[in-house]
Order: structure tokens, then C-alpha cells, then sequence
């Protein structure tokens, strides 16, 4: 099976744009959670979808956003982009029931 | 202080050498995940444990639920083992609002030969 990939996997934007980022999990997975990873933070959660509904979410302001589709993939976007929302993005996917969740490479966000 | 508790938080070792990280967490869970992230890269689950103990080549990971501790060992570690180790938990009941992943900051490995 393939992994999960993210794409892009480098992304450079400015302050104040907005970013989309896509996620494409395992086959067959219907979960899909993001997380941000800072140097200062370290990992946090941002939120999960499951079967295109948003489970729950972490504790980041509304300019986060996210989607699933009926394929599973999945897309998060970042609205008014600040300095502070530079980060690795990170998404995992894992099946029905309690399953280890299987990362996908990450996407470098940089806001200049 | 945070729900999940690392140590330590930088490791060096010689090539051959037993290592162990801990982890202490102060929350209900549900499983433990133990996590490498390597310089750059993205994270590899290495054991997702609910009780007891598992072991997959060199790596043994172990868990106190009693005491809400766990610990990840390597035994004759490499330099290929030169890392992060990222201690997971997940709380809040499987499907609800609360079902999220907590993170410790990470133990880096530095395996020297």
C-alpha cells in the first residue's frame, strides 16, 4: 500500500495570504488527523476528520480550517497568514477503531 | 506543567550502548504511542501500547498504566538510532470531541560511533 503523502512538501508565502495543503491518506483510511510542529511548541493537534465531518479540533484560532472529501483526502487552510503559523505540518491517517496512526512526510510552511 | 513529561531531554551515547527514554503522563488514555522523527524527516510510528510491554528488533517499549509511565529501550544502539523520540498519548473516547493526540517535547538521540 502507498503511504500517506502530503503535497507540497516545501511552501514559501507571505504575510497575510492564505495557504492550502493537501493530505492523501493510506487506502482504505478513513481518518485523518493534522498537526503543526514548532520548534518553540513542539507538536499540537489542529484537527481530525472522519468520513468528510470534522471530529474535534485543537486549540488554534479560526483561521485554520479544514476539509475531507468522499475519497478521504483531506486539505487544511491557513487564512491571513502570520509569521507565527511558520511550521512543519504534519498529517496522519489511520483506519476504523483504535489503529496506530501512519504519518505522512510534512509540509514546510515559511511566512515571510 | 505538561500532561506529557519527557526524559531526558537530550541523550549522547556510544555506539553499542543500552539507552532508555521515559515518559510520564498525567492524563487518561487510551494508548501510548512512541514516535522517531529524524533531522528533516517526517515520524515513523515505532509501537502504539495500551498495556504491558512490546518489542520490535532492538527497540522495547514498555508501559506502567498504574503509574502512567512508560519507557522506550535500545538495546546496542547504532548510529543509525540518532534521532527524536516523540512520546504520545491519546485521550478522550475513541470517535469523540475530545479523541486527539498529546505530544511530549521529544528526546534527542545522538549515537556517536
Amino acid at each position: 500500500k502507498a503511504g500517506v503523502t502530503q503535497t507540497p512538501r516545501y511552501l514559501i508565502k507571505t504575510r497575510g495570504q492564505q495557504v492550502t495543503l493537501s493530505c492523501s491518506p493510506i487506502s482504505g483510511h478513513r481518518s485523518v488527523s493534522w498537526y503543526q510542529q514548532t520548534p518553540g511548541q513542539g507538536l499540537q493537534f489542529l484537527f481530525e476528520y472522519f468520513s468528510e465531518t470534522q471530529r474535534n479540533k485543537g486549540n488554534f484560532p479560526g483561521r485554520f480550517s479544514g476539509r475531507q472529501f468522499s475519497n478521504s483526502r483531506s486539505e487544511m487552510n491557513v487564512s491571513t497568514l502570520e509569521l507565527g503559523d511558520s511550521a512543519l505540518y504534519l498529517c496522519a491517517s489511520r483506519g476504523t477503531g483504535l489503529h496506530e496512526q501512519y504519518f505522512g512526510p510534512g509540509t514546510r510552511l515559511t511566512v515571510t | 506543567k505538561n500532561e506529557v513529561e519527557q526524559s531526558p531531554q537530550n541523550l549522547t551515547a556510544q555506539e553499542g550502548e543500552f539507552i532508555t527514554i521515559n515518559c510520564s503522563y498525567s492524563v487518561g488514555i487510551s494508548a501510548l504511542h512512541w514516535l522517531q522523527q529524524h533531522p528533516g524527516g517526517g515520524i515513523v510510528s515505532l509501537f502504539m501500547l495500551s498495556s504491558g510491554k512490546k518489542k520490535h528488533g532492538r527497540l522495547i517499549a514498555t508501559i506502567n498504566i498504574q503509574e502512567k509511565h512508560s519507557s522506550l529501550h535500545i538495546t546496542a544502539s547504532h548510529p543509525r538510532d540518532s534521532a527524536v523520540y516523540i512520546c504520545a498519548v491519546r485521550v478522550g473516547n475513541y470517535g469523540g470531541a475530545t479523541n486527539k493526540l498529546i505530544f511530549g517535547t521529544g528526546t534527542l538521540l545522538a549515537v556517536q560511533p
